[in-house]
């Protein structure tokens, strides 16, 4: 079967770093993506990974390990517009579908 | 800059009715792609498309269909609403399958009645 597992949600305070983890087992793998989506808003693309290691974009960071069926979500410096919901979704299977984890609901506090 | 449109934010629809969503992308992308989003269960694949008259079934077919008549539109249908079919439905575009993002319209709030 397919699944995806990441914290429904989490807490974390306006100037530190926060990780968001996530887990998956599919039939296929051709990649990982991190979305980010504000309440009422549409998602947005924040991260791909491919191949096992880091990858940096400003204050965001995105790992993966394709042989523990892991990554995680890495965000530095946090603000209070950080607060949202963080998707995780996996790319696989013949026809490329993504398939999305259920997110993670991270509140910035002061 | 990028941009999927979609026809309505919100929509009330009664049971048994008829419902054309519609979605439009301006980027000449190749694939096209309609989600639900319900709270607890996350964005699931209703059916996507890779090609004009050309589309597939996602993981949620059952209740709807859909319609790709030129490359830059993608209509999802509602043949019969029912209570059940109340959502945010999504689309979103990407250039190809493999390694591109996907880009996501702002959502439609359908409640059926």
């Amino acid at each position: 079967g397919q699944n995806i597992d990441q914290p429904t949600e989490m807490t974390a305070t306006e100037g530190a770093i926060v990780q968001i983890n996530c887990t998956y087992q599919t039939s296929g793998f051709n990649g990982l993506f991190w979305y980010q989506q504000h309440a009422g808003e549409a998602p947005t693309f924040l991260s791909y990974n491919v191949l096992d290691g880091l990858e940096e974009k400003g204050r965001f960071s995105s790992f993966l390990s394709r042989s523990k069926g892991y990554s995680y979500l890495l965000l530095k410096e946090l603000q209070m517009k950080d607060s949202a919901s963080y998707l995780c979704a996996v790319q696989g299977g013949a026809t490329n579908k993504l398939i999305f984890g259920t997110g993670t609901l991270l509140a910035v506090q002061p | 800059d990028v941009k999927v449109t979609q026809s309505s934010r919100y929509l009330v629809k009664r049971t048994g009715e008829k419902v054309f969503l519609e979605c439009v992308q301006d980027m000449d992308h190749e694939n096209m792609f309609w989600y639900r989003q319900d709270p607890g269960l996350g964005l699931r694949l209703i059916y996507f498309s890779y090609d004009v008259k050309m589309k597939e079934k996602g993981d949620i077919p059952e209740g709807y269909s859909v319609s790709r008549e030129k490359k830059e539109r993608f209509s999802l249908i509602l043949e019969s609403a029912s209570t059940n079919q109340t959502s945010m439905y999504l689309c979103a575009s990407s250039q190809e399958t493999g390694g591109y993002e996907q880009y996501f319209g702002p959502g439609t709030r359908l409640t059926v009645t």
